[in-house]
């Protein structure tokens, strides 16, 4: 089946830690995202890469790193830079230029 | 500043009735709207949309209004049923900003039996 893909769901974290979320996607789309939702909150978008070897930085950036070395992977580094990293994050990814995106299961993550 | 913005934070509709889930947006250059819903600890899903040409666009229960020089819409549930119960986010894109999505804050809906 065609999808996105997220993993792990949940992820625990020690303070002073760098952690990678992964996010896979086998709709051949070549725009894909990172948001973060904390409660209460909308969806803040953190990165986003619009073609392979591209990405740039969303309304968050600070604290996060990306890499987008095949079309199929975007993968999202958590770094001990963040300041506040406990939040769920969504992956999502979209046809360049269309409105409409699809967004993965998510990926608590819990820093302990 | 939020472009775009769900000034309510939850809503309680009775099984049956019709819930009215409001969204407002500052940035005259969208031109396109989405409505996704959300249960918790799940992705988002699409539910409806508009383009800024239309006014009304109808998705069997779902029926999702435009007013341009307002600049404000909402999604009608009708009649409203407990699997609805969830939170809807309510996303706006422009074509000339490579139809990037801004999102609203979030309406939590609860539909009682």
């Amino acid at each position: 089946d065609g999808g996105i893909t997220q993993s792990p769901k949940y992820l625990f974290r020690k303070e002073g830690q760098n952690v990678t979320l992964s996010c896979e996607q086998n709709l051949n789309h070549d725009a894909m995202y990172w948001y973060r939702q904390d409660p209460g909150q909308g969806l803040r978008l953190i990165y986003y890469s619009q073609i392979v070897n591209d990405f740039q930085k969303g309304d968050i950036a600070e604290g996060y790193s990306v890499s987008r070395e095949k079309k199929e992977s975007f993968p999202l580094t958590v770094t001990s830079a963040q300041k506040n990293p406990t939040a769920f994050y969504l992956c999502a990814s979209s046809i360049q230029g269309a409105d409409q995106a699809f967004f993965g299961q998510g990926t608590r993550l819990t820093v302990v | 500043d939020q472009q775009v913005k769900q000034n309510s934070p939850s809503l309680s509709v009775q099984e049956g009735r019709i819930s009215i889930l409001n969204c407002d947006y500052t940035n005259s250059m969208f031109d396109y709207f989405l409505w996704y819903k959300k249960y918790p600890a799940e992705g988002p899903t699409f539910l409806i949309s508009i383009s800024s040409i239309k006014d009304k666009n109808e998705d069997g229960r779902f029926t999702v209004f435009l007013n341009k020089s307002a600049k404000h819409l909402s999604l009608h549930i009708v009649p409203s049923q407990p699997g609805d119960s969830a939170v809807y986010f309510c996303a706006a894109s422009a074509y000339n900003a490579g139809n990037m999505l801004t999102f609203g804050g979030g309406t939590r809906l609860m539909v009682k039996p």
